[in-house]
């Protein structure tokens, strides 16, 4: 089954102490990215990469780190969370060309306290 | 800044009403407009897409009206069930995948 799979799915931590949040494709696709989903703000972009080694700053990238070491896996790490990164979270994948669909993971609820 | 303004925020209607989502933009690179849907506890999921060159595409139930001129383009889901309770995005591509999304409206078909 093609799926973007995400863990943990929930995740309860205190200030300061590293996370890290794995995202996991088995479509191969080039493209991967890292959403937060706040109430009234939609979704925003984090991070992406366009392929293995390839990333880029979406439009809240402070306060995170990534890495695309594998086509397939695109973790997202917050060194020292803070309690305004508490929310909802969204890995997605897609094909570069052609396929614009972006697929999306179940998510990961991220509680920082 | 809101680069997608989506309305209304949240949305009740009757089984059988005809639900209409409203966006706008004003970068007028954007070359690809998806609807995605989301159910509680899931990943948003694409419904339909249009691009700028059509000003309307049908998908069962969901149809997108586009004007380009106006830099509008909405949702419209006929006949709508209470299955089709969820929130809805609308978002705005200039390629290379790089969605910008509206900030969403929760939708609720009552039985």
């Amino acid at each position: 089954e093609a799926q973007v799979t995400q863990n943990p799915r929930y995740l309860i931590t205190v200030t300061g102490k590293k996370l890290t949040v794995t995202c996991s494709q088995n479509m191969n696709h080039e493209y991967m990215s890292w959403y937060r989903q706040d109430p009234g703000l939609g979704l925003r972009q984090i991070y992406y990469s366009m392929n293995v080694e390839v990333t880029d700053k979406g439009d809240v990238p402070e306060g995170y780190k990534v890495s695309r070491k594998e086509k397939r896996n695109f973790p997202l790490i917050l060194e020292s969370p803070s309690p305004n990164q508490t929310s909802l979270y969204f890995c997605a994948s897609s094909a570069p060309s052609g396929a614009d669909t972006q697929y999306f993971g179940p998510g990961t609820r991220l509680t920082v306290l | 800044q809101q680069q997608v303004k989506q309305s209304p925020q949240s949305l009740i209607v009757q089984k059988g009403g005809i639900p209409i989502i409203n966006c706008a933009y004003e970068n007028t690179a954007f070359d690809y407009f998806p609807w995605y849907q989301q159910f509680p506890g899931k990943g948003p999921a694409l419904l339909i897409a249009i691009r700028p060159d059509v000003s309307e595409k049908k998908e069962g139930r969901f149809t997108i009206s586009f004007n380009k001129s106006a830099k509008q383009f909405s949702l419209h889901i006929m006949d709508s069930q209470p299955g089709d309770s969820a929130t809805y995005f609308c978002a705005a591509n200039t390629g290379f995948q790089k969605l910008v999304f509206g900030t969403g409206t929760r939708l609720l078909v009552s039985p």
